[in-house]
């Protein structure tokens, strides 16, 4: 199985950068995607879905949030930081079955 | 619009069998595969299974052995069941929709199931 590592937490100060990473146990970049997805969840509430295939944007989401990287190495950038994105965030990886997910990293106001 | 609804038992004794039904509206699932993804204290959130379009499945070897997903297309259901439950069973389970490259675009509220007697 693919074990994707993410940072336990993160404190930013509100209208700063966030910026959480995503490491993977192997590549999930094929020649046409990388399949890196990553999610956000509020306390009681479902995953949603932000960025999918590392970098697309899902639909609805503030172009505040994006994300970038390939084969191991990804990122979730937050910028500027609003207290409405006080959450858990989630990658995830499709390259191969079983889908995993990382542990998730909680972001925290400084 | 699209959306998912699961329902299912509160309360569930080890050793006994969960079922759990996710009502979907707004999409077929003939044109989409369905996931089952379930979010536990001890392991975090963790991909179950899926069910393709087609009707063939895939699970997670985790818990092949005592779980089963099926469909009612006419009733635009998904069934989740899974047998000998333990009390490390206990948790919030998700059906969510997949899209082409497998992450989950819409997901239901999900459903939190507690394993004890």
């Amino acid at each position: 199985d693919i074990v994707l590592t993410q940072s336990p937490a993160l404190a930013v100060s509100l209208g700063q950068r966030a910026t959480i990473s995503c490491r993977a146990s192997q590549s999930v970049s094929t020649s046409s995607y990388n399949l890196m997805h990553w999610y956000q969840q509020k306390p009681g509430e479902q995953p949603k879905l932000l960025i999918y295939d590392a970098s697309n944007l899902a639909s609805g989401i503030p172009v505040r949030f994006s994300g970038s990287g390939s084969g191991t190495d990804f990122t979730l950038t937050i910028n500027p930081v609003q207290a409405d994105d006080i959450a858990t965030y989630y990658c995830q990886q499709s390259r191969e079955l079983p889908l995993t997910f990382g542990s998730g990293t909680k972001l925290e106001i400084k | 619009q699209v959306q998912l609804k699961e329902t299912g038992p509160g309360l569930v004794q080890p050793t006994q069998t969960l079922s759990i039904t996710c009502t979907v509206s707004g999409f077929s699932l003939t044109s989409y595969y369905m996931q089952w993804v379930r979010q536990t204290p001890g392991k975090g959130l963790e991909w179950m299974g899926f069910i393709r379009s087609g009707g063939s499945t895939e699970y997670n070897s985790e818990f092949k052995s005592r779980l089963s997903i099926s469909r009612d297309t006419s009733k635009n259901q998904v069934f989740l069941k899974m047998n000998s439950l333990k009390t490390e069973d206990t948790g919030v389970y998700y059906c969510a929709r997949e899209a082409p490259r497998g992450y989950a675009d819409y997901w239901g509220q999900g459903v939190m199931v507690t394993v004890s007697s």
